[in-house]
């Protein structure tokens, strides 16, 4: 069974550029978390999507991010513009329903630097 | 808002040496519970989870975690670490509702010297 697949793998800009990452789940897995971990910090939950519906977007700074998960399959977290303090790791994961949220499976992560 | 709580952020020990990782979360109603492994350059992987019933849970690798719901912890004990458990380890909450996704502690960074 293929891992959540995320791409890029690393990313540098400047601040005020915009950039944006794509997340690919495990197949059937209906529910997608995006995570942003600080170094130093454990991952918190920027939005979560069951299908292509959101669920809680409660902690994503909406003046510059966005997410979407047009067709409940891939999804895309874009940062614009990117501010110093967006350098992180962000993670994508997937469950295959939002009553298994205790069986996320995590993908490598985008590492992003903004300089 | 619910919480976890990681005690040490920077553990370093020897090659066999007993190691236990403290966590303690808050929220007063069910949770489950979880620890999370993160190797150098490797995907965050599941150790051990906690729903319900023996609150003494073994994970992969020998880990174990023992939940005290009195003391909201979740500490993770392992007899005799070896010198590839070098890795930051997570210790993550969920609350036992559907819908609700995971809430992560800061994280332990161990360090094991052959």
């Amino acid at each position: 069974e293929a891992g959540v697949a995320q791409s890029p793998r690393y990313k540098i800009i400047e601040k005020r550029q915009s950039v944006a990452f794509w997340c690919n789940p495990i197949s059937g897995h209906a529910t997608l978390y995006w995570y942003q971990q600080i170094l130093g910090q454990g991952p918190k939950l920027l939005i979560q999507f069951q299908n292509n519906g959101v669920v809680d977007d409660s902690q994503l700074p909406k003046d510059r991010f966005s997410a979407e998960r047009l067709k409940g399959v891939d999804s895309t977290l874009k940062i614009q513009p990117a501010k110093l303090e967006d350098s992180a790791v962000y993670l994508c994961a997937s469950s295959l329903a939002m009553d298994r949220a205790y069986e996320q499976y995590f993908g490598p992560g985008t590492r992003l630097t903004v300089t | 808002a619910q919480s976890v709580s990681q005690h040490n952020h920077h553990v370093i020990l020897s090659e066999a040496a007993s190691l236990e990782l403290g966590c303690n979360y808050s929220y007063g109603g069910t949770v489950n519970l979880f620890w999370y492994v993160q190797y150098p350059g490797q995907h965050l992987q599941l150790l051990l989870k906690y729903f319900s019933g023996d609150p003494l849970v073994k994970g992969i690798k020998g880990f174990e975690a023992e939940f005290i719901k009195s003391k909201f912890s979740f500490n993770l004990r392992k007899p005799s670490v070896q010198w590839s458990d070098t890795a930051e380890y997570f210790c993550a909450v969920n609350i036992n509702q559907a819908g609700t996704a995971l809430i992560f502690g800061k994280g332990t960074t161990l360090s094991v010297s052959s």
